[in-house]
């Protein structure tokens, strides 16, 4: 079965960090273009970064310098480092595949983690 | 660039027949997607450049436009349909934006 699982999630202090996790089975990650969006709570979606197959990485505004995407092809697994956390951060962040096949739309999500910045 | 959908939030009826806009503030060809949220879930992808109907999902659901103006359309509404729906342009791919999202409730 194609799945992602996010986890890594949790409350954490301003000017903290956090490291996410994205766990794949049914596809290969590092052949993809994979992604992580949040959702502030009762808010919409946001874009925050992605990693090609190649291993170029984006980023928006609100996450540069601040936020690192990487993957482990060992484990097949996505990551999404949150360092200088702010309360403006706590969101459900998704992890997401980015299919070419359907013009880089997000075909397949995780159930997402909540991430609270909160002292 | 930014995409706006209207309305924000509408109530219906099942069996009804339902479009959702969404206008970008400049020209984005067709990449356009859709996705339907429920509470506490993952959104799932309806519709890709524009008009595409993603895999397993039901052909009540269709989209269209170019350019500017987009739709999403439910040829007849199920309970299950009841839900958040959200554009996304993918014309700056990587930078990506989403519409702030539609609410749909049953009337």
């Amino acid at each position: 079965e194609v799945q992602l699982v996010e986890s890594g999630g949790g409350l954490v202090q301003p000017g903290g960090s956090l490291r996410l996790s994205c766990e794949a089975s049914g596809f290969t990650v590092s052949s993809n273009y994979m992604s992580w969006v949040r959702q502030a709570p009762g808010k919409g979606l946001e874009w925050v970064s992605v990693i090609y197959s190649g291993g170029s990485t984006y980023y928006a505004d609100s996450a540069k310098g601040r936020f690192t995407i990487s993957r482990d092809n060992s484990k097949n697994t996505l990551y999404l480092q949150m360092n200088s956390l702010r309360v403006e951060d706590t969101a459900v962040y998704f992890c997401a595949r980015d299919n070419p096949a359907a013009s880089y739309a997000f075909d397949i999500w995780g159930q997402g983690t909540m991430v609270t910045v909160s002292s | 660039i930014q995409l706006t959908q209207s309305p924000s939030s509408l109530s219906a009826s099942v069996g009804d027949r339902l479009t959702i806009t969404c206008r970008a503030s400049q020209g984005i060809s067709s990449y356009l997607a859709w996705y339907q949220q429920k509470p506490g879930k993952a959104p799932k992808l309806l519709i890709y450049a524009a008009s595409s109907l993603q895999s397993g999902v039901p052909s009540r659901f269709s989209g269209s436009g170019s350019g500017t103006d987009f739709t999403l359309t439910i040829s007849s509404l199920q309970p299950e349909d009841f839900a958040t729906y959200y554009c996304q342009h993918l014309h700056s791919y990587p930078s990506i934006t989403f519409g702030q999202g539609t609410r749909l409730e049953i009337k």
